[in-house]
């Protein structure tokens, strides 16, 4: 069952403190994106990567860092640098040169 | 500066009419348009999509129009189905090779029985 899978779907975290969203996919798809959404807002891309080990910052990349070290996992790093962090985060993917992207559940990640 | 609009930030329609929503845009280079349906707290669902060389693309109840001379995209959903309450994204991709995909802010859809 092929899909893209994120966890936890809920995250709390205290301010100060870096945490890492996961990303896996199964689709065997070349690119990977992270988007952030907010309320009353549209999706922003924070990074993406079209292959394995490269990867360009989106356009609200500041305080987030990612890692592709495998095709199927893309793992966010939300930092104790990013100002906002409280948002619903979701990650994508698809074939290089095909313009729909896939998306996975999203994770809330609330920082208190 | 937003290059992709979606004015209106609700619609509500009755079941078995037409839902019609609208989107813009402004960058001249977007030659790939989609459609994306989201129900709170999940991620988004791909709809429908277009190329800038077509002006129409059916899919079932679902009808992208797209005027380029306008700069102006439409979807037609016919009939509208309770189910089809959501937040739709418009969303366009720059030619080029980037594949980024910029959004709408998105149009929360209600059709009441």
């Amino acid at each position: 069952d092929g899909g893209i899978t994120q966890s936890p779907k809920y995250l709390f975290r205290k301010e100060g403190q870096n945490v890492t969203l996961s990303c896996e996919q199964n689709l065997n798809h070349d690119a990977m994106y992270w988007y952030r959404q907010d309320p009353g807002q549209g999706l922003r891309l924070i990074y993406y990567s079209q292959i394995v080990n490269d990867f360009q910052k989106g356009d609200i990349a500041e305080g987030y860092s990612v890692s592709r070290e495998k095709k199927e996992s893309f793992p966010l790093t939300v930092t104790s640098a990013q100002k906002n962090p409280t948002a619903f985060y979701l990650c994508a993917s698809s074939m290089w040169g095909y313009g729909e992207q896939y998306f996975g559940p999203g994770t809330r990640l609330t920082v208190t | 500066d937003q290059q992709v609009k979606q004015n209106s930030p609700s619609l509500s329609v009755q079941e078995g009419r037409i839902s019609i929503l609208n989107c813009d845009y402004t960058n001249s280079m977007f030659d790939y348009f989609l459609w994306y349906k989201k129900y709170p707290a999940e991620g988004p669902t791909f709809l429908i999509s277009i190329s800038s060389i077509k002006d129409k693309n059916e899919d079932g109840r679902f009808t992208v129009f797209l005027n380029k001379s306008a700069k102006h995209l439409s979807l037609h959903i016919v009939p509208s189905q309770p189910g089809d309450s959501a937040v739709y994204f418009c969303a366009a991709r720059e030619q080029g090779g980037s594949e980024k995909l910029v959004f709408g802010k998105g149009t929360k859809l209600t059709v009441n029985p």
